[in-house]
């Protein structure tokens, strides 16, 4: 698709469990970020990737959050350990390689954690 | 530290013109940008601003002081459609970095 693409688009876990949540980005976007949203809040930042490598990962709350971009497309946001407060929307957004434009992010819909 | 403020909500009726102001405290700046993001989905870009003065983009404009580390989004001829969250958010590091984002700012538009 055109867009950016997010799965699952829901996710309902278990304390406890392991989530793996996935994004696709806009073709040709070399530049990939995760942030999180809580109900009221604005985007939290968690990671940002500039090809395979993550350029910035100082927003992850602990280490039971890891992301890869092993080929510098697809990515995948991993949750170890689930805790009820990780319930959030997961955002993803990518951009293009910026110099020369805004580098304004495209999201993708959102993958909705819900750990009871 | 980083903080970016905005008022939480808004109200306004249609045909009316309103302003969402926006302040910011970044350990840099490289750029305020404004997103606009219906319940339920997906935020979607609506102005940036790197240089002092005014961005006009039809209904909307968006204004920014970087002395002042303040900006505005300035909506007119308000639609019901324009009902939604707001975001104002600062690029404080080199071109592609992560944007930081304020809380957002509701906007309701009655008839």
């Amino acid at each position: 698709g055109a867009g950016v693409s997010q799965t699952p688009s829901n996710k309902v876990t278990e304390k406890g469990k392991y989530v793996e949540l996935r994004c696709d980005p806009i073709s040709g976007h070399t530049a990939l970020y995760w942030y999180r949203q809580s109900l009221g809040q604005g985007p939290e930042f968690l990671i940002y990737f500039q090809g395979t490598g993550a350029a910035d990962d100082s927003g992850l709350p602990n280490d039971r959050f890891f992301a890869v971009r092993p080929e510098g497309s697809v990515s995948t946001l991993k949750i170890q350990r689930t805790e009820r407060g990780d319930s959030a929307v997961y955002l993803c957004a990518s951009s293009l390689n910026p110099s020369g434009n805004t580098g304004e992010l495209f999201f993708g819909e959102g993958s909705r954690l819900t750990v009871l | 530290g980083q903080n970016i403020d905005q008022p939480t909500e808004m109200t306004a009726t249609e045909g009316a013109i309103v302003q969402i102001n926006c302040t910011y405290q970044t350990s840099g700046f490289n750029g305020l940008f404004w997103y606009q993001q219906h319940a339920g989905e997906a935020p979607t870009f609506l102005s940036y601003n790197v240089l002092d003065g005014l961005e006009e983009k039809g209904r909307f404009s968006s204004f920014l002081s970087r002395s002042k580390g303040y900006s505005y989004l300035l909506l007119k001829e308000l639609q019901m459609k324009d009902s939604a969250s707001y975001l104002c958010a600062v690029r404080n590091g080199q071109a592609g970095t992560a944007l930081i984002f304020g809380k957002g700012t509701t906007l309701s538009v009655s008839s």
